[in-house]
């Protein structure tokens, strides 16, 4: 089983600043079909969960840009360049690459 | 536009059976992969099973195995989620989920399965 490690698990960030969420796996998340199967989903309080970002980097359709996912093999970040009041909630990182499918533990985000 | 309804959670005894439904609309059913996903109150997301397009193929979370069977209707763009021998933490909010090549591109709103005597 693929674990997925988010930090930190609580973030308090001033409207405008930029925040960062890191997702690390226990073993590399490269599918023999040579895609990336790590993914971002934001859920705001008392709501479904809701795609942000798919295979590392792509954005989903009207997702501010913003948001920004990066990195390779076992490591990887979400990046929000300038946070909103909108943007608070949970954060997960998803890993679709091996069965079972896991996810990471959740960073929730606050305004401060 | 897509949208998943799911349907059939309610307060179940420990040891008890249940079945959740998700009725899909908005795409061709037939053409997806389907998941549940499993919230406890308070927590975090838990992946609990996948079905493949036609059937064919399932795979479960390791907690769920033996415990759990999920199935599909294609004729009634209806996934299910067959529950058995309930545990008090399996209490929590299942969504029904499409999955686009491997995440998950639509969620539903969920249903609230309570285990408890």
């Amino acid at each position: 089983e693929a674990m997925l490690t988010q930090s930190p698990l609580s973030l308090t960030v001033n409207l405008g600043r930029p925040a960062s969420i890191s997702c690390r796996s226990s073993q590399t998340l490269v599918h023999y079909d040579g895609k990336t199967y790590l993914n971002w989903y934001h859920q705001r309080p008392g709501q479904s969960p809701r795609r942000l970002i798919y295979r590392v980097s792509n954005r989903d359709s009207g997702v501010p840009d913003r948001f920004s996912g990066s990195g390779s093999g076992s490591d990887f970040t979400l990046t929000i360049s300038r946070v909103e009041a909108e943007d608070v909630g949970v954060y997960y990182c998803m890993q679709g690459t091996y069965w079972p499918r896991t996810f990471g533990q959740g960073t929730k985000v606050e305004i401060k | 536009e897509v949208q998943l309804v799911e349907s059939g959670g309610g307060l179940v005894q420990p040891g008890g059976s249940l079945r959740l439904s998700c009725v899909g609309s908005g795409f061709t059913f037939s053409n997806y992969w389907m998941n549940w996903v499993r919230q406890a109150p308070g927590k975090g997301l838990v992946w609990v099973s996948h079905i493949d397009n036609d059937g064919s193929s399932t795979n479960y979370g390791d907690a769920m195995r033996g415990r759990f069977t999920i199935s599909r209707d294609n004729a009634k763009n209806t996934v299910y989620l067959q529950v058995d021998s309930l545990r008090v933490e399996d209490t929590g909010v299942y969504y029904c989920t499409r999955d686009a090549d491997g995440h998950f591109d639509s969620w539903g709103q969920g249903t609230l399965l309570t285990v408890s005597s």
